[in-house]
């Protein structure tokens, strides 16, 4: 079965830290790649996306996420987070030429001042 | 723009009850999903709208649970006879098209609490 798995339930990192959260997907088809974040008390919302073209894709606040076919990841970094980045990090995959989209459990990101 | 307006933001009800979850997605957006996310865990998807129809129901947990969604706009989600395992809240997001590319707009969700 289809599925996106997020290493890292919770991360608890100091401010100026490097961040990465872990994404694996299982699925052996085209996919597109995304990862969302929801801020405390707020819509989850897009960061980043992959379709095609470079692996590494730049997002919103400063984040990246690298796109590695052979290894079926898409890990989502940042060199130095913010008190700001706290938030839970959901990763997504879409299944090309149909409505699926699979997300993974989430990441709860705190940062601390 | 307005964006994917859901209401309630919150509801509480006793067991048994019926409820009734209303989303308005982005206006032009053909596609519409309702996913459900239990404490702790990820989005579960429950049904996806293309236009008005639902190509795909298998998602739903129960026969408990429908969905309808009318002039391609506005979309219910309706659970009888409530239990508590039903408590969640409750996401939709829409997008321009469901083809796996678009990326999804979300929602406030509906905090739905059984007693």
């Amino acid at each position: 079965a289809q599925s996106v798995s997020q290493h890292n339930h919770h991360v608890i990192l100091s401010e100026a830290a490097s961040l990465e959260l872990g994404c694996n997907y299982s699925y052996g088809g085209t996919v597109n790649l995304f990862w969302y974040v929801q801020y405390p008390g707020q819509h989850l919302q897009l960061l980043l996306k992959y379709f095609s073209g470079d692996p590494l894709v730049k997002g919103i606040k400063g984040f990246e996420a690298e796109f590695i076919k052979s290894k079926f990841s898409f890990n989502l970094r940042k060199p130095s987070v913010q008190w700001s980045d706290t938030a839970e990090y959901f990763c997504a995959v879409g299944v090309s030429g149909t409505y699926k989209y699979i997300f993974g459990t989430g990441t709860r990101l705190k940062v601390l001042a | 723009g307005a964006g994917v307006s859901q209401s309630p933001s919150n509801k509480v009800t006793e067991k048994g009850k019926d409820v009734e979850l209303r989303c308005d997605p982005i206006s032009g957006h053909t596609a519409l999903y309702w996913y459900r996310q239990r404490l702790g865990q990820g989005l579960e998807f429950l049904i996806y709208f293309q236009g008005n129809s639902a190509p795909d129901k298998s998602g739903l947990p129960s026969d408990r649970f429908s969905a309808e969604r009318t002039g391609e706009s506005v979309s219910t989600l309706t659970i009888q006879r409530t239990q508590q395992e039903d408590s969640a809240v409750y996401l939709c997001a829409s997008s321009l098209l469901g083809q796996g590319v678009q990326p999804q707009h979300f929602g406030d969700g509906t905090r739905l609490s059984i007693l």
